[in-house]
């Protein structure tokens, strides 16, 4: 069965520092993928996506992505954080043949220490 | 461009009340999506909609849950009665494609608080 794990319920990192949090999947065939972020009170907005090709990928605000799959994984990436990065972060599969269906993780919480 | 719209914000209901959603997407989006979010958990779909036919329903509560998109535009979700475990977060999203190849535009939500 489709599923996504973000081991990392919330994460705290001072402004710029560099962040890692962390996604893998589980899913039959090659997935897209997906990073959404979540400001308070907003809704979620895209960050970036995978879905084939170079495995490195780039997002807005300066985020990265990179899609491994010998370890299932989908790592999202920033060298130096912003206070205004402070928000949840979901990571989601695209299972195109399985339904058609988006799999979300449960969130990774991102605080940021001035 | 304006975005997908979701009213109301907030809603505190008791349980076995009813209540009801509407969402309004973004203009040419065909495919319109309700999902729940309960607290500390991701996104769930609860239904899809492809222009005004329902594309996956599979894990909407039909007992409680209704959902519509008259004239495939705009939807409304519509939960009756409500139980506690109702409490959440109710997202709309809207995609140009119906696949799952396409961004999603998501609303604000709409949270839903059940006593």
């Amino acid at each position: 069965a489709q599923s996504v794990t973000q081991p990392d319920i919330h994460i705290t990192v001072s402004e710029g520092a560099s962040l890692e949090l962390r996604c893998n999947y589980s899913y039959g065939a090659t997935p897209y993928l997906f990073w959404y972020v979540q400001s308070p009170g907003q809704g979620l907005q895209l960050l970036l996506k995978y879905f084939s090709g170079d495995t490195l990928v780039q997002g807005i605000k300066g985020f990265e992505a990179e899609f491994k799959r010998s370890q299932s994984s989908f790592n999202l990436r920033k060298p130096s954080v912003h206070w205004s990065d402070a928000a949840e972060y979901f990571c989601a599969v695209g299972a195109r043949y399985t339904g058609n269906q988006f799999y979300f993780g449960t969130g990774t919480s991102l605080t940021v220490i001035p | 461009e304006a975005g997908v719209a979701q009213s109301p914000r907030y809603k505190i209901i008791e349980k076995r009340q009813s209540v009801a959603f509407w969402c309004n997407p973004i203009s040419g989006h065909a495919t319109l999506y309700w999902y729940q979010q309960i607290l500390g958990q991701g996104p769930k779909l609860l239904i899809q909609f492809q222009n005004n036919g329902v594309v996956d329903d599979s894990q909407l509560p039909k007992d409680r849950f209704s959902a519509e998109r008259l004239k495939g535009v705009d939807s409304t979700l519509k939960i009756q009665p409500a139980k506690l475990e109702d409490s959440a977060v109710y997202l709309c999203a809207s995609s140009l494609s119906s696949g799952v190849t396409g961004e999603l535009f998501f609303g604000e939500g709409s949270r839903l608080t059940v006593l």
